[in-house]
């Protein structure tokens, strides 16, 4: 079956630990993103990568890390510098190229709690 | 500036009753809006899209959303609301390879 995974489903940190959550698709796709979910917020973008070897910073990438050196892998660090990182975190997916066809896809989530 | 407006945090209804969500967008053209669903503990599930093709969007568990240019809307719809409709509800738009989402309504569904 193809589609996104993201593990560890739960994970807890103390604070100022560095913690690196992983997101990987099979779906060929070439953009990857991830974001943010506090209750009544929606959802903010951390950071998005078009193409291998490349990313792009979102609304608020303060306190994260990526990197995107094989297609199907968009691992996200949340770094010390990062104040509040207790929150959801969703990975999504989507084919580059006509904006009608990006829809984006979805894992699962991990739920990080800072101690 | 905020791309897509949900009016409406918390929607509550009946079961059998219509349901209504609400989506404006700001205005630009042209708007690739998007319909998100998404359970607890869960990621995003995608429930239908507009590109342009059509201004009523059809999409899975029943729901459709027509797209109207003259008040910005993308407004999500069902005739029956079913217990397992009760989720939590995004409309999306895409715009420059980013998607900007809404803050969400949560729909409640009553017996």
């Amino acid at each position: 079956d193809g589609g996104i995974t993201q593990s560890p489903k739960y994970l807890f940190r103390k604070e100022g630990q560095n913690v690196t959550l992983s997101c990987e698709q099979n779906l060929n796709h070439d953009a990857m993103y991830w974001y943010r979910q506090d209750p009544g917020q929606g959802l903010r973008l951390i950071y998005y990568s078009q193409i291998v070897n490349d990313f792009q910073k979102g609304d608020i990438a303060e306190g994260y890390s990526v990197s995107r050196e094989k297609k199907e892998s968009f691992p996200l660090t949340v770094t010390s510098a990062q104040k509040n990182p207790t929150a959801f975190y969703l990975c999504a997916s989507s084919p580059a190229g006509q904006p009608s066809y990006n829809e984006q896809f979805f894992g699962p989530g991990t739920r990080l709690t800072v101690l | 500036a905020q791309s897509v407006t949900q009016l409406g945090s918390h929607v509550s209804v009946s079961e059998g009753a219509l349901v209504l969500l609400r989506c404006n967008y700001s205005s630009s053209v042209p708007p690739y809006l998007f319909w998100y669903v998404q359970y607890p503990n869960q990621g995003l599930q995608l429930l239908l899209k507009y590109t342009s093709a059509a201004t009523l969007v059809k999409g899975i568990n029943g729901f459709e959303a027509e797209f109207k240019k003259s008040e910005t809307s993308f407004h999500l719809t069902k005739p029956s609301a079913h217990m397992s409709d009760a989720a939590e509800y995004f409309c999306a738009r895409y715009n420059f390879n980013k998607f900007y989402f809404g803050s969400g309504t949560k729909l409640n569904v009553k017996p």
